[in-house]
């Protein structure tokens, strides 16, 4: 079955510097790629997706990039700032036609003043 | 505010009870789904719904059910309730054309 994992649990980093979280999958490649944040007891809230024909998108400060040989999305925050701390959950389709999704356990963002 | 609304926000009951968690979508939406995100597991699919019909299961356990009801709100069924279902219990819309999935503010439920 498919499998999404985020390497790695928690990454602090310090205010003004470029966070940059990694997302890999297994098996088939999805279609696309979609990165949530969630914040502590709050949903998760839709930041951005990536389809796979997309080498790279970008939304303000964001910017997302799927690599099909790799089978590796990476999520960059440039000029982090405290108000990013949060976790941040990469999640695809599982289910044809349902696009029901299966998300990665995330990874806990702290950006340090 | 996502427009999907989550009803209780905190539920706390006993070992063997049963409660039900109730989700409006967004205005229009006719796609809901479950999930349940406890610490250890992260966020998992439980069940969708569409217009009213199963469309697609997870990892639901047998104690749980769901439904969607004509006007479209749904409710998710939870029986003999066990310390491990002790979680945050989420449900998401989306729009036929939309591929992201909105999220409710969720329901916290505790079992002692």
């Amino acid at each position: 079955s498919q499998k999404i994992e985020q390497n790695s649990e928690a990454l602090n980093i310090q205010e003004g510097k470029t966070a940059t979280l990694t997302c890999n999958y297994t098996n088939y490649s999805p279609a696309y790629l979609q990165w949530y944040r969630q914040d502590p007891g709050r949903g998760p809230v839709f930041l951005l997706l990536i389809r796979e024909n997309e080498k790279e998108k970008r939304k303000e400060r964001l910017k997302v990039t799927f690599d099909t040989t790799l089978k590796q999305s990476l999520f960059h925050i440039t000029a982090s700032q405290p108000a990013d701390s949060a976790t941040y959950l990469c999640a695809q389709y599982s289910g044809a036609g349902s696009y029901q999704l299966t998300f990665g356990k995330g990874t806990k963002l702290s950006v340090i003043p | 505010d996502s427009g999907v609304t989550q009803t209780p926000k905190h539920l706390i009951t006993a070992t063997g009870q049963r409660v039900t968690l109730r989700c409006s979508p967004r205005s229009g939406d006719l796609s809901v789904y479950w999930y349940q995100q406890s610490l250890d597991q992260g966020l998992q699919f439980l069940i969708q719904y569409y217009n009213g019909e199963e469309r697609a299961k997870g990892n639901i356990l047998e104690r749980f059910s769901a439904q969607q009801f004509p006007d479209l709100h749904s409710e998710l069924n939870l029986s003999s309730l066990e310390l491990g279902d002790s979680a945050l219990y989420f449900c998401a819309s989306r729009g036929d054309w939309e591929r992201e999935q909105f999220f409710g503010p969720g329901t916290r439920l505790t079992v002692l």
